[in-house]
């Protein structure tokens, strides 16, 4: 399965744009690129995802790598309530069993600082 | 849109208790996932319903972790017995359909167990 690497934390400014980086170098043609958060004491929420082109959306936007090795999830303008864990998940169309399954790694904790 | 709704949102039993968790799915939902949070890692996939179909429960530890999901709607996750390494939050997600690689999981606020 195709995996990502996430920095385990990272801090930001409230008002001030976050990048929020993932690196997945062994993609496949057929992976989807989903990023999910999780704020305290929540379940997961849908953020964004994207196959090849960079997307945007009225929470984020995600810039992908012309060779698709490494994503970039984009707040323009932190919020206290930005503050979660960031996963990016791999989701993958092929016919295996885990086919279109959500598999989450650690995520990135961001820290929005007042 | 009621999101999904799962019960009871914390729970303390001591080991080799038993122990039930409720979900109930956004309503046309047809897949319903269970998922086990660990303190401080993500969340893992248990077992994944389409309709009142399992599409995958490998991940489910049979020997004491059973779930259900009658008339495709509502999903039960039993323990018996309990460990204390089963400590952890137990989320319930629903999608549209299970085989649609951008669908969007809706996610429930979770139950916390606590073994003691």
């Amino acid at each position: 399965d195709a995996k990502t690497t996430q920095p385990n934390s990272m801090e930001s400014n409230e008002e001030e744009p976050v990048h929020l980086p993932c690196n997945h170098s062994t993609i496949s043609g057929t992976d989807y690129i989903h990023w999910y958060r999780q704020l305290p004491s929540q379940g997961p929420e849908y953020v964004i995802h994207g196959l090849t082109s960079n997307v945007n959306n009225r929470m984020a936007s995600l810039a992908i790598a012309e060779d698709r090795k490494s994503s970039t999830l984009i707040l323009h303008r932190a919020t206290l309530r930005d503050a979660a864990v960031y996963y990016c998940i791999l989701r993958d169309r092929g016919s295996g069993a885990g086919s279109y399954q959500l598999t989450f790694g650690k995520g990135t904790k961001l820290s929005v600082i007042p | 849109e009621a999101g999904v709704a799962q019960s009871p949102r914390y729970k303390i039993i001591e080991k080799r208790q038993s122990v039930a968790f409720w979900c109930n799915p956004i309503s046309g939902h047809a897949t319903l996932y269970w998922y086990q949070q660990i303190l401080g890692q993500g969340p893992k996939l248990l077992i994944q319903f389409q309709n009142n179909g399992v599409v995958d429960d490998s991940q489910l530890p049979k020997d004491r972790f059973s779930a259900e999901r009658l008339k495709g709607v509502d999903s039960t996750l039993k323990i018996q017995p309990a460990k204390l390494e089963d400590s952890a939050v137990y989320l319930c997600a629903s999608s549209l359909a299970s085989r649609v690689v951008t669908g969007e999981l809706f996610f429930g606020e979770g139950s916390r167990l606590t073994v003691l």
